[in-house]
């Protein structure tokens, strides 16, 4: 079935460890988000890709990286300079670039430092 | 800036009973869709229903109907019959055109038995 999967599921950070969550996508689509999720909260816009090789920051960037050097790839990487990165994250990729199409989500990663 | 506005937190609603969460969003796009997302507890984001804005007709899937004020930028969702398996976060969102998806900040809704 196509879809989008996301892992690990759970994840521990020791302070100062980057770690990177991982995002495959089958659904052939070109876009991708990133999203962050604190508890309660709604989704905060990580970064974002339209196509590959090719991201943008979006509101929350600071402490983030991202790749897209494959179309069904789209890793984040939560580095060291983000100093509160205990949250739910989640990937996502639009059906199109219309602004009717649906988007479609992963299940989440949980990220926890310890 | 998009801008999509959910000001209610917190609603709640009996079994079987009738329960409206409220939308508002902001945009410059002559034509855009706007759509609800549901969340339960396990996380996974489930779309609800999508509205075109050209359409006077409002969306309608099975329990679940938008009420859409395209002057007033208003696009609440109606549950009937609500059941408990409704109980969720429940976000509603704006593609902002060629760029990204704009959430609200969710309302968590608790169905009463």
């Amino acid at each position: 079935d196509g879809g989008i999967t996301q892992s690990p599921k759970y994840l521990f950070r020791k302070e100062g460890q980057n770690v990177t969550l991982s995002c495959e996508q089958n659904l052939n689509h070109d876009a991708m988000y990133w999203y962050r999720q604190d508890p309660g909260q709604g989704l905060r816009l990580i970064y974002y890709s339209q196509i590959v090789n090719d991201f943008q920051k979006g509101d929350i960037a600071e402490g983030y990286s991202v790749s897209r050097e494959k179309k069904e790839s789209f890793p984040l990487t939560v580095t060291s300079a983000q100093k509160n990165p205990t949250a739910f994250y989640l990937c996502a990729s639009p059906l199109g670039q219309g602004p009717g199409n649906t988007i479609y989500f992963g299940e989440g990663s949980w990220l926890t430092v310890v | 800036a998009q801008t999509v506005t959910q000001s209610q937190p917190e609603m709640s609603v009996q079994e079987a009973e009738t329960v409206t969460l409220s939308c508002t969003y902001d945009t410059s796009e002559s034509d855009y869709y706007l759509f609800w997302y549901k969340q339960p507890p396990s996380r996974q984001m489930i779309l609800v229903i999508r509205q075109e804005a050209y359409k006077q007709q409002n969306a309608t899937e099975n329990r679940f109907s938008v009420n859409f004020q395209k002057a007033a930028k208003s696009f609440s969702l109606k549950i009937s019959d609500s059941q408990l398996g409704d109980a969720a976060m429940y976000f509603c969102a704006s593609p902002n055109y060629g760029q990204n998806f704009v959430f609200g900040p969710g309302t968590r809704l608790s169905v009463l038995p």
